[in-house]
């Protein structure tokens, strides 16, 4: 079975960090491109960052741009994300998805698989 | 930046067909995929490439992209179809979701 859990959110003070993990299971993890993707509560879905199966590409929304860092480790079947300088606005569940190519940038690729989030809250 | 805009509900009698749209500058160029979410749940894929369904998701979900205006077509609604439902594209390398739609199923 495919399966995406994501781990690391929690409760942290603006400007701090945090690191979210993926540990993805069910499929060979490096044929395929990685996505984080974040829902404030209450509101809609916003692409956050991705990454190509071999770390070659990487793309980021120009709301975490600078701030945000996506990586993979291959060997463990696994996706982070560094995020720094947290601000109030960060605050959502924080999903993981499965690509379905191997580059994020294939703009015929799509969401296939996504794991059950985690929730990260920015607050003082 | 490019946008994708729907309307923010839309509702259906059992049975009845529902049409959620979802419009972008030249849409019909790209790819469209759409994504159902439930409360409390996460989303889950109903249609990629404009009009192709993954394995599991029922035929009487079809979508369509053509111009400024994809199009997700629910026919014989039922319950269940109840939820909040998202379109998507890429643009310029960045993945782009639409405003998203509630369906309500009266």
């Amino acid at each position: 079975e495919v399966q995406l859990v994501e781990s690391g959110g929690g409760l942290v003070q603006p400007g701090r960090s945090l690191r979210l993990s993926c540990a993805a299971s069910g499929f060979t993890f490096d044929d395929y491109a990685m996505h984080w993707v974040r829902q404030a509560p209450g509101k809609g879905l916003e692409w956050v960052s991705g990454i190509s199966w071999n770390s070659g590409s990487i793309g980021y929304a120009d709301s975490v741009k600078g701030r945000f860092t996506i990586s993979r480790d291959n060997a463990k079947n696994s996706l982070y994300l560094q995020m720094n300088s947290l601000r109030a606005e960060d605050t959502a569940l924080y999903y993981c998805a499965k690509d379905s190519r191997l580059d994020y940038y294939d703009s015929s690729g799509y969401f296939e698989i996504w794991g059950q989030g985690t929730m990260v809250t920015v607050s003082s | 930046s490019y946008e994708l805009t729907q309307p923010p509900s839309v509702s259906v009698s059992p049975g009845q067909t529902a049409s959620i749209t979802c419009s972008g500058d030249k849409l019909g160029d790209k790819y469209a995929c759409w994504y159902q979410q439930k409360p409390g749940q996460s989303p889950v894929l109903v249609i990629y490439q404009d009009s192709k369904r993954p394995s599991g998701i029922p035929e009487r979900f079809s979508g369509s992209n053509s111009g400024n205006t994809a199009t997700l077509t629910i026919s014989g609604t039922q319950a269940m179809d109840e939820a909040d439902y998202y379109c998507q594209a890429w643009d310029s390398s960045t993945g782009i979701f639409g405003t998203g739609t509630k369906v309500t199923v009266l």
